[in-house]
């Protein structure tokens, strides 16, 4: 069964740092392109970023420069490291699974909070 | 990129059918046949419902279908069914550095 478990959500004020983890299992991790996708409260879906099983990444142009995706195949984990948060990145957080530019799989996501 | 255009809100009487339209540009729902669809009850995690346009994952009923015109894409609900009121998410590949865009989310209503 696979199963994505996001964690490392939490209030953080405006321009600090979270990081985000999702740990992977039940498939072949590393042989997968995987995404973060966000939803402010009460709205729709934002792709986020992506990276290849290669380390390949992509990144919206609202979180260029500020976010980096990364991976760890050996331990089945993929990272989303949020820098200068503004009060706009305030969403809940999935981690997906992404083969073929799809989300076929979704974790429960995590909250992020940016708030003074 | 903007995001793809669906409207805000649709509804249907169950068992009736229900088209949901999705319009991107040439440079993303034009361009590639990588559009999929998910379902989202209140609350609930997104399920994936269509992808590559118009196949289905497996357990996803054959009520849903989805199609594309040039720069359109649609999913139809056939036979409504109470359980079928969510809001619905369309998603295309658009390719270069911001490579997947998410359509606004249309809220369905079984009447």
């Amino acid at each position: 069964e696979v199963q994505l478990l996001e964690s490392g959500g939490g209030l953080v004020q405006p321009g600090g740092s979270l990081r985000l983890s999702c740990a992977a299992s039940g498939f072949t991790f590393r042989a997968h392109d995987m995404s973060w996708v966000r939803q402010a409260p009460g709205k729709g879906l934002e792709w986020v970023s992506g990276i290849s099983p290669s380390g390949s990444t992509y990144y919206a142009d609202s979180v260029r420069g500020r976010f980096t995706i990364s991976r760890d195949n050996s331990k089945n984990t993929v990272f989303l490291q949020m820098n200068s948060l503004k009060v706009e990145d305030t969403a809940v957080y999935f981690c997906a699974r992404t083969p073929n530019w799809k989300f076929d799989y979704w974790g429960q996501g995590t909250l992020g909070t940016v708030s003074s | 990129q903007s995001a793809l255009t669906q409207p805000a809100s649709v509804s249907g009487s169950p068992g009736q059918s229900i088209t949901i339209s999705c319009t991107g540009t040439g440079d993303d729902v034009g361009s590639y046949d990588l559009v999929s669809w998910y379902q989202q009850h209140p609350g609930r995690v997104p399920k994936l419902m269509i992808y590559e346009g118009n196949k289905r994952p497996s357990g996803v009923s054959n009520r849903f279908s989805g199609s594309k015109s040039g720069n359109t894409a649609s999913l139809t609900i056939s036979g409504l069914q109470t359980e079928d009121e969510a809001d619905y998410f369309c998603c295309s590949y658009a390719g270069g550095s911001t490579p997947v865009i998410f359509g606004g989310g249309t809220k369905l209503t079984v009447l």
